[in-house]
């Protein structure tokens, strides 16, 4: 059971907006910096969004995120088939610990 | 264009030691903090542990006592040694590149490995 937790699932249709949201507490998402990455299984995941909203260069603006106190969301406009995936949340944790979500399986129906 | 390679047994017996090498080829070791993740068949991601090139570390708690990273700048790789393995540690293996101190910000992430812990 992951200390970040995340709907296991959620779904769109093309064209929709999907948001994914992960919750976590005071030592993890409250101080620190929250990341999102996206896994195809049996490929490298992907970093989506570093430091709570920043985009890294290539990474569509279609892609947002947003963080307030110890819960943050990713939000996914214009969903198109190719991001059928895993989405996972990251941050660091005060205990010196690193913390993914446990994931969400985002399916474009 | 920098690369991270996971490489190492696919097949480890039971109690004995993982032991894997990601090889960091286009680029430098120093001056990031390399961390290793797995994921379990059907499970999410499991942050194992980071080093720096200094040679500080930091281990996920629930594997401290089993774990043990390094980096060597002259071979520009860094490793995992993992002991007394189960069929609990089975999992795919990734290297990927932190560039942040306090964030689990990666924004190079080898294809990872297979590892099957059985005899």
């Amino acid at each position: 059971q992951s200390a970040l937790t995340q709907p296991p699932s959620a779904s769109g249709t093309p064209g929709q907006r999907v948001t994914i949201s992960c919750s976590g507490s005071t030592s993890n998402i409250g101080r620190n910096t929250v990341n999102w990455y996206r896994h195809h299984p049996g490929t490298a995941p992907k970093l989506l969004i570093y430091s709570d909203n920043q985009r890294p260069s290539g990474v569509p603006d279609r892609f947002s995120a947003s963080k307030s106190g110890t819960s943050a969301s990713l939000a996914i406009s214009g969903l198109q088939s190719e991001d059928e995936a895993d989405y996972y949340c990251a941050t660091w944790d005060d205990s010196l610990n690193g913390l993914f979500g446990g994931g969400t399986k985002l399916t474009v129906l | 264009q920098v690369q991270l390679q996971e490489s190492g047994p696919g097949q480890v017996k039971p109690s004995e030691t993982l032991s894997l090498t990601c090889t960091v080829s286009g680029g430098s070791i120093r001056s990031y903090y390399w961390t290793w993740i797995r994921q379990p068949a059907g499970k999410g991601l499991e942050w194992i542990g980071r080093t720096y090139a200094s040679g500080s570390s930091n281990y996920n708690p629930s594997l401290e006592s089993r774990v043990t990273m390094a980096v060597d700048t002259s071979k520009n790789q860094l490793s995992l040694k993992l002991s007394s393995v189960t069929a609990a540690d089975t999992a795919v293996y990734y290297c990927a590149r932190g560039r942040a101190s306090y964030s689990l910000f990666f924004d190079l992430w080898g294809q990872g490995t297979l590892v099957t812990v059985s005899s």
